[in-house]
């Protein structure tokens, strides 16, 4: 049973750094894209940024420059490194799964519940 | 970037009935549109891909068509779990991926 667990989430001043992970379960993390999705409070869904089968990385505008995702295929964990955080990085952020193996097609296939990051002084 | 636009922003319905929602881009997509409803405090959950494929597990009442730059989900006939936020998103032209503003469907 695929399973995504976010964690890192929390209070964090404008300016400070957060690192999130997603804890994968049920397949093999680096052989599927994966994504982390935002959502404002009372916002719709925004993509942040992916990581496909071949390591390549993709950025929204709104973060390119400040989050950087990666993965440990050690532990089939993804991360998102945010630095430089601003009042407007406010969100719960999701971490998904493509839908099929070993391709770029991003289709969010699987969510986790989300880690809610607070940027407030 | 691909602006997708949906509507209406809210559709006010019964249980039973037929609930069409649109999504349109900004420019074309080909079928690469894919839909996902949230329901309050849940994450979002995979519908549609690739315009009208259904994701396992996704009942038959919900369907998708469309091709290049209009694309609507139906619903056939709305059953009181399918009250939720409705998204498109589309992954022809990317890095942005991007999702539409969401259609709320409520109880009437």
């Amino acid at each position: 049973e695929v399973q995504l667990v976010e964690s890192g989430g929390g209070l964090e001043q404008p300016g400070g750094s957060l690192r999130l992970s997603c804890a994968a379960s049920g397949f093999t993390l680096s052989t599927y894209g994966m994504s982390w999705v935002r959502q404002g409070p009372g916002k719709g869904l925004e993509w942040v940024s992916s990581i496909v089968p071949g390591g390549e990385t993709y950025y929204a505008d709104s973060v390119k420059g400040r989050f950087t995702i990666s993965r440990d295929t050690s532990k089939n964990t993804l991360y998102l490194q945010m630095i430089s955080l601003r009042a407007d990085d406010t969100a719960l952020y999701y971490c998904t799964k493509n839908f099929e193996e070993s391709t770029t097609n991003m289709i969010f296939h699987y969510w986790g519940l989300g880690t809610r990051v607070t940027v407030s002084s | 970037e691909v602006v997708l636009t949906q509507s209406p922003a809210t559709l006010s319905l019964s249980p039973g009935d037929r609930a069409t929602l649109s999504c349109r881009a900004s420019q074309s997509v080909s079928r690469y549109l894919a839909w996902y409803q949230q329901k309050p405090g849940q994450a979002p959950r995979l519908l549609i891909y690739d315009a009208s494929n259904r994701a396992a597990g996704i009942p038959a009442r919900f369907s998708g068509s469309g091709f290049g730059t209009d694309f609507t989900l139906t619903i056939s006939s709305l059953e009181p779990e399918d009250f939720a936020v409705y998204y498109c998103q589309q992954r022809q032209h990317w890095p942005p991926l991007t999702f539409g503003g969401g259609t709320k469907v409520d109880i009437k």
